[in-house]
């Protein structure tokens, strides 16, 4: 199993573009989650999935939309980047809802200039 | 509103001897706490979690301690070894809602 993935690794937009942010799991998780790590801030929910075909907000989702169509992917997307959102972005998966430890992945570090 | 806090940003500690993370929290209906460690550049990986029905569990060379009068937990490395340099997250989560919500991390550095 890869577990979970994300690319790109690296990113550097201009503000006002937009992008997607890519994860992806192989272990049929039904739960799926994105967080941002800025500097002394810990992590912080911007959306979350409990399964395909549901989507629920976190504590900073504004500026990101995302969808869930399939069990295995869980793609989030900048609508027009602004240099608040430079951050490294994690996506993250468990098997059930409430669940305990949460797999990540190995984050996407994003720069808007 | 910092629901899950960690006061202490960093913190260095000799190889061999015990380390001691806290991390203090506001909202009593936190169902479960969790332990993450982080390297440099990588995802944050789970280390330990405790119930809030227990006030301790250990997994080798870390244990977990839960107090919930004083909204307060630690983790505890004895001994410590070069690999524990990294930061630690705290985390709790309300089954409730099923959103986990994370300290803002210590980083800790064992001196060899």
């Amino acid at each position: 199993n890869a577990g979970v993935t994300q690319t790109p690794k690296f990113q550097v937009l201009k503000t006002g573009q937009s992008m997607t942010l890519q994860c992806a799991q192989d272990m049929n998780h039904e739960y799926m989650s994105w967080y941002r790590q800025d500097p002394g801030m810990g992590l912080r929910l911007i959306h979350y999935s409990v399964g395909a075909g549901i989507t629920d907000q976190g504590e900073v989702p504004n500026g990101y939309n995302v969808s869930r169509s399939t069990t295995e992917d869980f793609p989030l997307r900048l609508l027009s980047a602004a240099p608040s959102q430079t951050s490294v972005y994690f996506c993250a998966s468990n098997p059930r809802q409430g669940g305990n430890e949460q797999f990540f992945g190995p984050g996407t570090r994003l720069t808007v200039l | 509103d910092q629901q899950v806090k960690q006061n202490s940003p960093s913190l260095s500690v000799q190889e061999g001897r015990i380390s001691i993370l806290n991390c203090d929290y506001t909202n009593s209906m936190f169902d479960y706490f969790l332990w993450y460690k982080k390297y440099p550049a990588e995802g944050p990986t789970f280390l330990i979690s405790i119930s809030s029905i227990k006030d301790k569990n250990e997994d080798g060379r870390f244990t977990v301690f839960l107090n919930k009068s004083a909204k307060h937990l630690s983790l505890h490395i004895v001994p410590s070894q070069p690999g524990d340099s990294a930061v630690y997250f705290c985390a709790a989560i309300n089954f409730g809602n099923e959103k986990l919500t994370f300290g803002t991390g210590t980083r800790l550095t064992i001196i060899p």
